[in-house]
């Protein structure tokens, strides 16, 4: 069972730089999710999809792009990195919700990206 | 607006001592209430859940009782081991989107 995947587990940027973080689940979850998550800070959304080709901006959306092309796949984009981005990043997926779920989110092993 | 409030931490505790992490939350509407767990180096796991007023979540031996009228979910356990010490979650689902409002974490630290 492979669940939400995530690549690179660890990346170090330079300011300016852009990349991808990767994120892929295998159970057919219609919903993904991005967080950051900072120390003592508990977990902030970033951007959201209910299926491919929606997405939505979430709390933190500034600096940060989404695709969603599959129903498998959610990449984060970060185009100019700064250092306030520096952060370990959480992709989720859970499935079709209604007001009041009571659906889990599956979470991936996270991406420490430090910006420099 | 809608928010989770959890006691700070670090907490640190003996072996088989008695566990209580406080969560309290305001919401505009009717939530369904999560906990969920963190181990070191990893990504956060659910430990419980509850849909309704008066639910109690249970799993490993942790508890939590949805409290409607003081708008808590308590995180209980009543003998706590090494292997529980991690980072806990507490969150709230409200929305159609399903997105979670989470708490800040409590880092619990068991000694044996």
């Amino acid at each position: 069972n492979a669940g939400v995947t995530q690549t690179p587990k660890f990346r170090i940027l330079k300011i300016g730089q852009s990349m991808t973080l990767q994120c892929t689940q295998d159970m057919n979850h219609n919903y993904m999710y991005w967080y950051r998550q900072d120390p003592g800070m508990g977990l902030k959304l970033i951007y959201y999809s209910v299926g491919a080709g929606i997405t939505d901006k979430g709390e933190v959306p500034n600096g940060y792009n989404v695709s969603r092309s599959t129903t498998e796949d959610f990449p984060l984009r970060l185009e100019l990195a700064a250092p306030s981005q520096t952060s370990v990043y959480f992709c989720a997926s859970s499935y079709s919700q209604g007001a009041g779920s009571n659906q889990p989110q599956h979470f991936g092993d996270g991406t420490r990206l430090s910006i420099l | 607006g809608n928010s989770v409030t959890q006691m700070e931490g670090p907490v640190t505790l003996s072996e088989e001592a008695f566990l209580t992490i406080n969560c309290t939350y305001t919401a505009t509407g009717y939530p369904s209430l999560f906990w969920y767990v963190q181990y070191p180096g990893e990504g956060l796991q659910l430990l419980l859940k509850a849909t309704k007023a008066d639910d109690k979540g249970s799993n490993k031996g942790f508890e939590a009782t949805y409290r409607k009228e003081t708008t808590s979910f308590h995180l209980e356990k009543g003998s706590v081991q090494v292997s529980d010490s991690a980072v806990y979650f507490c969150a709230l689902n409200l929305g159609s989107q399903g997105n979670l409002i989470f708490g800040k974490g409590t880092k619990l630290s068991v000694k044996p």
